[in-house]
């Protein structure tokens, strides 16, 4: 079975901080994929990024940069310089390789609410 | 592409109504998850399909619950009896060959009262 723990629940932070969400996953799968989502107070899910198993190296994409290490199952994210338009809740997602039933689809973790603070 | 398109955005309705939710997938995905989001349970998978056929259905809470996909372009889900507990956001995504990632529509907003 997979499982996606987001031990923060809520996070407020002062604007132009920056701010770490965590992210740890389980799965047996030997290839999977990770995701973040964000989801601001409009409601829509909207993608942030997606790295596969056997890709280790951070990403960074502007303010946003991502530190995946297979070594403690995590994927965290880390939001430099925090900005008002920030404030919404994140997901972390992890799916299997496989298209077979309980691997393919997204498991998501309950999300961490971020509120940046002007 | 004008992404995966849901509706309605809202519904409100009675208890014991029936409550069809409806979902466009963006052409050339081969698959296709509904989705519910509640404060109690989060964002849970309640059924999928590849291709048009459904793989997995463990998600789908009792039998009120029902869902199709009679083409590739176009799955439903439907609620019959509707009961208060079901009030929820329903998000429908579609995912490309090659797993590239997920796109969800906009969701639909849905109140049994």
């Amino acid at each position: 079975a997979q499982k996606v723990t987001q031990a923060q629940t809520e996070i407020s932070v002062v604007e132009k901080e920056d701010v770490t969400l965590d992210c740890v996953y389980e799965t047996r799968d030997t290839t999977y994929y990770l995701f973040w989502y964000k989801q601001p107070p409009s409601g829509e899910l909207v993608f942030l990024i997606r790295r596969n198993s056997f890709d280790e190296q951070n990403e960074i994409s502007g303010r946003y940069s991502w530190n995946f290490q297979k070594s403690t199952s995590s994927f965290n994210f880390t939001i430099t310089a925090s900005q008002v338009v920030d404030s919404a809740v994140y997901f972390c997602a992890l799916s299997g390789a496989h298209s077979g039933a309980g691997s393919y689809q997204l498991t998501f973790g309950k999300g961490t609410k971020l509120s940046v603070i002007p | 592409d004008a992404g995966v398109i849901q509706s309605p955005r809202h519904e409100v309705t009675e208890m014991g109504q029936e409550v069809t939710l409806r979902c466009k997938p963006i052409s050339g995905h081969d698959y296709l998850f509904w989705y519910r989001q509640t404060m109690m349970r989060g964002l849970e998978l309640l059924i999928y399909f590849n291709n048009n056929v459904p793989i997995d259905d463990s998600g789908m809470p009792e039998d009120r619950f029902s869902a199709k996909m009679p083409n590739a372009s176009f799955s439903t889900l439907k609620i019959q009896p509707s009961e208060p507990r079901d009030s929820a956001v329903y998000f429908c995504a579609s995912s490309a060959p090659g797993h590239y990632g997920y796109t969800f529509g906009s969701g639909t907003r849905l109140t049994v009262v």
